[in-house]
């Protein structure tokens, strides 16, 4: 089953806002990933955060994770027409296997 | 370095037919996962080896699905027969198995059609 609900389901925005999604999911994690997919590139690997983290950076992006929460934020900033794709969420919940389980994904649309 | 790799891109089959897709995995990944991406959900895990060894099968429906990782380094996933509700995107991934290396590389997907 999925573990992840990521939210919202789409969005819509102009180019240079930003867009920010979110994630939620229900049991503990080792880590949790975000992932983007477009049908160009298929599913790339964006940024990863541990659980004993709070906030991460990665150029343009910033991930946030809130375990009390079981929680998490992916935020895109000044967006680009080319950021338009479905973006995932992943946990992990053991380092040992790397099992990854995928939330429904958030469809971004950047209009230019 | 050379991506994940997979064939075909894209099957159309009947229902009750059989169909196999092929993965080859970024060299030296010693772990290789099969998920199954059905139009607009999230990747859901079928299968996961380590090396040739299969780590986690839970989510694999294995009346009717199989696969097989020999010498630890391409996979094969079959399915057979084939039911409608197969028709999905097949995605093979790979993972290093090398300290903190927690990032899956994936390949381009195969796109299947049951009819």
């Amino acid at each position: 089953s999925q573990q992840g609900e990521e939210d919202p389901q789409a969005l819509s925005i102009q180019e240079g806002e930003n867009a920010t999604m979110n994630c939620s999911y229900k049991t503990s994690i080792n880590n949790l990933q975000w992932y983007r997919q477009n049908s160009g590139r298929g599913l790339v690997h964006l940024i990863l955060i541990r659980s004993n983290e709070r906030e991460k950076h990665s150029g343009r992006l910033r991930v946030t994770l809130d375990t009390s929460k079981k929680s998490s934020s992916l935020l895109i900033t000044a967006s680009r027409a080319a950021d338009t794709a479905s973006y995932f969420c992943a946990t992990d919940r053991s380092s040992n296997t790397g099992k990854l389980i995928f939330g429904q994904g958030t469809t971004l649309q950047v209009k230019p | 370095e050379a991506g994940v790799a997979q064939s075909p891109r894209y099957k159309i089959i009947e229902k009750r037919q059989s169909v196999a897709f092929w993965c080859n995995p970024i060299s030296g990944h010693a772990t290789l996962y099969w998920y199954q991406q059905i139009l607009g959900q999230g990747p859901k895990l079928l299968i996961q080896f380590q090396n040739n060894g299969v780590v986690d099968d839970s989510q694999l429906p294995k009346d009717r699905f199989s696969a097989e990782r020999l010498k630890g380094v391409d996979s094969t996933l079959k399915i057979q027969p084939a039911k409608l509700e197969d028709s999905a995107v097949y995605l093979c991934a790979s993972r290093s198995s090398g300290r903190g290396s927690y990032e899956q590389y994936f390949g381009p997907g195969t796109r299947l059609t049951v009819t």
